[in-house]
């Protein structure tokens, strides 16, 4: 079975901070992504990667960079919170045209 | 661009009921349709998919077909449990898996 691990359930940061969101999956695959998932507006791509150091702009890319150095782990960087970026964030990965196996999520509050 | 509209939430049912779920889209050419479930303090799964028009995607008694010629892949279930409890996403992807596209959500609660 596949799985997806993401670091943190839950995290608390303050304005201003640099925050890093890992995640790690054990399925060899060459497709990870980044999405924020918020009330109402259901999941948008943040970023995605399809190979190693290799990276695209997602929907909402705007304070976010991401970084991949090893094909099984897919960080998220807030360069410098804001209270706008309290969200869940869910990582995702899959190989090509296959649909995709999701983390259980970080919990996001910046305060 | 893509884009896919699913019936706002929350439904409500009793137990053993039937569920519909609507979605539809609009997306570039034929793409393939998913509807993933979100349970409790978890990450999105593959409930199921169709690839091509007509096909029907089933699993844990759910089904859906896709359907061309409404762009259309509605969520059915014929009897509903409390443990389906859970948000329920549509999304089209025409993009080979890069760019799915993922509805608001649905979300389902079943009372026993």
């Amino acid at each position: 079975d596949v799985k997806v691990t993401q670091s943190s359930r839950y995290l608390v940061k303050r304005t201003g901070e640099k925050v890093f969101l890992e995640c790690v999956q054990d399925m060899d695959h060459e497709n990870m992504f980044w999405y924020r998932q918020d009330p109402g507006l259901g999941l948008r791509l943040i970023y995605f990667s399809y190979d190693v150091k290799m990276k695209e702009k997602g929907d909402i890319p705007e304070g976010y960079s991401v970084s991949r150095e090893k094909k099984e782990r897919f960080s998220l960087i807030l360069e410098s919170a804001s209270t706008n970026q309290t969200s869940m964030y869910l990582c995702a990965s899959s190989a090509p045209a296959e649909p995709q196996h999701f983390g259980d999520g970080t919990r996001l509050s910046i305060l | 661009g893509d884009s896919v509209t699913q019936m706002e939430g929350p439904v409500t049912l009793s137990e053993e009921a039937f569920l519909t779920i609507n979605c539809t889209y609009t997306a570039t050419g034929y793409p393939s349709l998913f509807w993933y479930v979100q349970y409790p303090g978890e990450g999105l799964q593959l409930l199921l998919k169709a690839t091509k028009a007509d096909d029907k995607g089933s699993n844990k008694g759910f089904e859906a077909t896709y359907r061309k010629e409404t762009t259309s892949f509605h969520l059915e279930k014929g009897s509903v449990q409390v443990s389906d409890s859970a948000v329920y996403f549509c999304a089209p992807d025409h993009t080979g898996g890069f760019k799915t596209i993922f509805g608001a959500g649905t979300r389902l609660f079943v009372k026993a």
